[in-house]
Order: structure tokens, then sequence, then C-alpha cells
């Protein structure tokens, strides 16, 4: 079957950069998510890759993608405190459901 | 569009009650994925339906649990009888597939979630 896994927290200072990192078992996922999920709220999409794609950079955030390991990782640059939420890997193919890692909570200090 | 949207958005309930959670998805989404979060388990697949039909419901815990998609614009998870294992917080979220290529087919728009507490 399908698994994801995360490291549970990362804490970090504001300026910082963060790494957030995540293995999966799916060889044949299509696509690969990080989403974000705020206090109280559901979960947004923040940023997904390719499984043909092995980078993949917006803005602050910059998705690297190992295929042959099956490790996805979320560089975060210049960490802000608003960026303090728990972050998700999922993966997929096509026409079928996320499945989800546990989570990283991201902590951000001032 | 206002998004997926979930009621009632906290529940409290006493064990041995029925609990029945209910979704709006996005109009027009055919896909429609229940999610349960807790801090153990993290973020978990109940069941997910394709234009109203359930596709895949391996990760409804046991047969307290049922959910029915009558039309394509609502949906429930019941739990019957409850139980205070069942207190989680439970996401409802929808997805369009279209025969482009690129995840808007499947991003998923998650609801606000139901926070459940059974006593």
């Amino acid at each position: 079957g399908e698994d994801v896994e995360q490291s549970l927290f990362l804490s970090v200072r504001e300026g910082d950069s963060s790494v957030i990192n995540c293995t999966y078992t799916d060889s044949s996922s299509t696509y690969l998510y990080w989403y974000k999920q705020e206090p109280g709220a559901g979960l947004q999409l923040l940023t997904y890759i390719f499984s043909n794609m092995d980078m993949k950079q917006d803005q602050r955030l910059t998705v690297l993608l190992n295929k042959k390991d099956k490790h996805l990782s979320l560089r975060i640059a210049d960490t802000q405190t608003g960026d303090s939420a728990i972050y998700f890997c999922a993966e997929n193919t096509a026409g079928t459901a996320l499945i989800f890692g546990k989570g990283t909570t991201l902590s951000v200090s001032s | 569009d206002a998004g997926v949207i979930q009621s009632p958005r906290h529940e409290v309930t006493e064990m041995g009650q029925e609990v029945t959670l209910r979704c709006k998805p996005i109009s027009g989404h055919d896909y429609l994925f229940w999610y349960r979060q807790t801090m153990m388990r993290g973020l978990e697949l109940l069941i997910y339906f394709n234009n109203n039909v359930p596709i895949d419901d391996s990760g409804m815990p046991e047969d307290r649990f049922s959910a029915k998609m009558p039309n394509a614009s609502f949906s429930t998870l019941k739990i019957q009888p409850s139980e205070p294992r069942d207190s989680a917080v439970y996401f409802c979220a929808s997805s369009l597939s279209t025969p482009l290529p690129g995840p808007s087919n499947t991003e998923a728009f998650f609801g606000q979630g139901t926070r459940l507490t059974v006593v």
C-alpha cells in the first residue's frame, strides 16, 4: 500500500530557511504535493511537482524530488512567522485520492 | 463559489448517539473525499466518491461508519453508534477531474472541517 512519511516537528528562527522532508512509497505516483494547514482551517494547496521533474521553484518555495529514493522536500526561504503551520506531503495518480503524510508542524520564532 | 461547506463546525455528542456530518462540495466538482484528522494518525482517507458513486471505502474504520452521496451537491458521513475514539476533525474535500494534464485535475479543495467530540 501507499505510505507517506514525514518528520513531525521543525522549529526555525525568522529569516532562516526551513526544509521539510517527506518519503513516499508509491513509485507510480504522478503528482506530489505540499499542502499547508493553518490553525483551525482546512488544507490548502501550496505547491506541487510532476513526477518527471526534479525541481520546482515558486517564489520562496523550492520543491526537490528524488524519484529514485522516493524523497520529496520543501524548502522555504526567509521563513516568516506567518509560515507557522502544519505542512503535509501528499501523493496520488490522476483519478485517485490524495494520500497524505501525518504532517510536519513548522514553528517559526522571532 | 463559497468553497467546500461542511456542517456543523463543531459537534459534541454522547457515546452511543448517532452523528451525521454534512458536506456540500464545490459546484461542478466530480470527486468528493472524506478524511479524518487525529494527532495519532494524521490525515486518513475514509472514503471517496466519483460522480456520486463510492469508489474506495477501504479507509472506513468500522461498520459504524457510513457515507452517502445522494446527489452531486451533497454528502453525509454518519457514525452510529459513536464512540469516544471517533473524536477527531473530519474534513470533506472535492476536486475536479479534467482531461488536461496538470494537477488542476487532482487538486483537492478542503472544507473547514467538523470537530467531533464524543464524550
